[in-house]
């Protein structure tokens, strides 16, 4: 996991709520990347963004907004209009588009109360 | 479009035997194709990758990986396993420059 934190670990949303999950890394990576990952199915990209500033969606965005104001920070946005939220959820970076090693995250897991 | 797909949900082996975990791909053009192992309530770790070269591929922990072009599949093994293999291990593909997408995952259980 080194050099990507991601927080909290543990996270719970209310009906109607938005949620932000922080994921930091330290690496100077350019790319980075989020996943949401449920039971047998694997890893889904929710979005990515391959500079700061810029971003683009995944195949899953819906229900999910995020932000590159640092190259180092990217955090996701878990809107009310996500229906079913409840998932793991990994954050990636990447050195650079030459690079094909993702570093991840411990993950996040969100529950709805 | 790219893709895999980890035919077995769960790949049950003893202690010293070898371990097999199949993926087989879908790529258009030259695929690029890794492995990553996941550890419970944690992030994924870099395995190995393929991307040209010598089909047989060494990469961490003791663990390689077979490409075979004819049978489009990328199969991550291991000579002699370990209880401490146990995990759930993801193959993954280059979809595009920037874009990675992940098998289903298979969970590898190496008993004692």
């Amino acid at each position: 996991d080194g050099g990507i934190t991601q927080s909290p670990k543990y996270l719970f949303r209310k009906e109607g709520q938005n949620v932000t999950l922080s994921c930091e890394q330290n690496l100077n990576h350019d790319a980075m990347y989020w996943y949401r990952q449920d039971p047998g199915q694997g890893l889904r990209l929710i979005y990515y963004s391959q500079i700061v500033n810029d971003f683009q969606k995944g195949d899953i965005a819906e229900g999910y907004s995020v932000s590159r104001e640092k190259k180092e920070s990217f955090p996701l946005t878990v809107t009310s209009a996500q229906k079913n939220p409840t998932a793991f959820y990994l954050c990636a970076s990447r050195a650079d588009l030459i690079n094909e090693k993702l570093f991840f995250g411990s993950g996040t897991q969100l529950s709805v109360l | 479009a790219q893709s895999v797909a980890q035919p077995e949900d769960q790949v049950n082996v003893a202690e010293g035997n070898p371990l097999t975990v199949k993926c087989t791909y879908s790529v258009s053009g030259n695929p690029y194709l890794f492995w990553y192992v996941q550890y419970p309530n944690r992030g994924l770790q870099f395995l190995l990758k393929y991307i040209t070269g010598d089909n047989l591929v060494k990469g961490s922990y003791g663990f390689e990986a077979e490409f075979n072009k004819s049978q489009t599949s990328f199969h991550l093994k291991k000579p002699s396993a370990l209880v401490s293999d146990s995990a759930l291990y993801f193959c993954a593909v280059r979809a595009t420059s920037d874009k990675f997408y992940f098998g289903s995952g298979t969970k590898l259980n190496v008993k004692p």
